[in-house]
C-alpha cells in the first residue's frame, strides 16, 4: 500500500512569509508525528496527534508553529513569519494507534529553505 | 540532563568487515530503544527496537543490537557490511515517562569502501 506522503518535497520562501506543509499518513493510522531535522542533526520531535487532537505539542519551538489534523487523517504544519533558522527538513510519520511499541513510518520529508 | 549520544559522527569500514555503531543514553529509567537508518532520498526506516527481555535483539537487513544496562548503551552491530549499508544511522529513545516523544541522537554516517 501507499506510504506516508508529504507535499511539497521542496519549498523555498522568503523571510517573514507564511508556509504550509502537508502530510498524508498511511490510511487507517490514527497517530501522526511531525519532526524537524536540521542539517547534520537527528530528527527533533515537534508534535504528536492522536486522531484529530494534538496529544503532545511540547516540541513546537514557539507560537509561530502550529499544526492541525481536522479530520484525523491529513495534517498540515503551518509556520508563520518564517525565519532563516526555520530552514530544515520537516518529517512526518504515522503509526497505527500511537502505542510506543508500534513502528513509526516516515515520509520523505519537505525540505524548507527560508531566504 | 537527559540525552542520547552517538559518539561517532562518521565511520568508514571496508565491505565485508564487521560494524559496530555506538549509542549511549542518559535517562533515569531505561527508555525504550530504537535504531533507524536514513538512506539518501529515502525516509527513515526502523531497523530494530528494544523494550524488555532478551538484551540481544535482531532487526532487518542483518543488523542486531545489544542492550547493556550497566553501560547505558544500545550498540548496533552487523557481522559483514555491504556497500548498500552506506547511510546515516540514528539511535532513538522513547523515555519511560508515558509520553510519545521520540528523542533521536545526532546520527552516525557510515561510509563503506570497496
Amino acid at each position: 500500500g501507499a506510504g506516508v506522503s508529504q507535499t511539497p518535497s521542496n519549498k523555498v520562501t522568503e523571510k517573514g512569509k507564511y508556509v504550509e506543509l502537508r502530510c498524508d499518513p498511511i490510511s487507517g493510522h490514527t497517530a501522526l508525528y511531525w519532526y524537524r531535522q536540521s542539517l547534520g542533526q537527528g530528527p527533533e520531535f515537534l508534535i504528536y496527534f492522536q486522531g484529530t487532537g494534538a496529544a503532545d505539542d511540547s516540541g513546537l519551538p514557539n507560537d509561530r508553529f502550529f499544526a492541525v489534523r481536522p479530520e484525523g487523517s491529513v495534517s498540515t504544519l503551518k509556520i508563520q513569519r518564517t525565519e532563516r533558522g526555520d530552514s530544515a527538513v520537516y518529517l512526518c510519520a504515522s503509526s497505527q494507534s500511537g502505542n510506543y511499541q508500534e513502528t513509526q513510518y516516515f515520509g520523505p520529508g519537505t525540505r524548507l529553505l527560508v531566504l | 540532563a537527559q540525552s542520547v549520544t552517538q559518539p561517532d559522527i562518521h565511520i568508514t569500514v571496508s565491505e565485508g568487515a564487521s560494524l559496530e555503531l555506538r549509542c549511549n543514553y542518559s535517562y533515569g529509567a531505561t527508555p525504550y530503544l530504537f535504531w533507524y537508518v536514513q538512506s539518501p532520498g529515502q525516509g527513515l526506516q526502523l531497523l530494530l527496537k528494544y523494550f524488555s527481555g532478551d538484551t540481544l535483539v535482531q532487526g532487518i537487513k542483518g543488523f542486531e543490537a545489544e542492550f547493556k544496562r550497566s553501560q547505558s548503551s544500545f550498540n548496533l552491530r552487523k557481522p559483514s557490511v555491504h556497500w548498500s549499508d552506506a547511510a546515516e544511522y540514528f539511535c532513538a529513545v522513547v523515555p519511560y515517562t508515558g509520553g510519545f516523544k521520540t528523542i533521536f541522537g545526532a546520527g552516525t554516517r557510515l561510509f563503506v569502501k570497496a
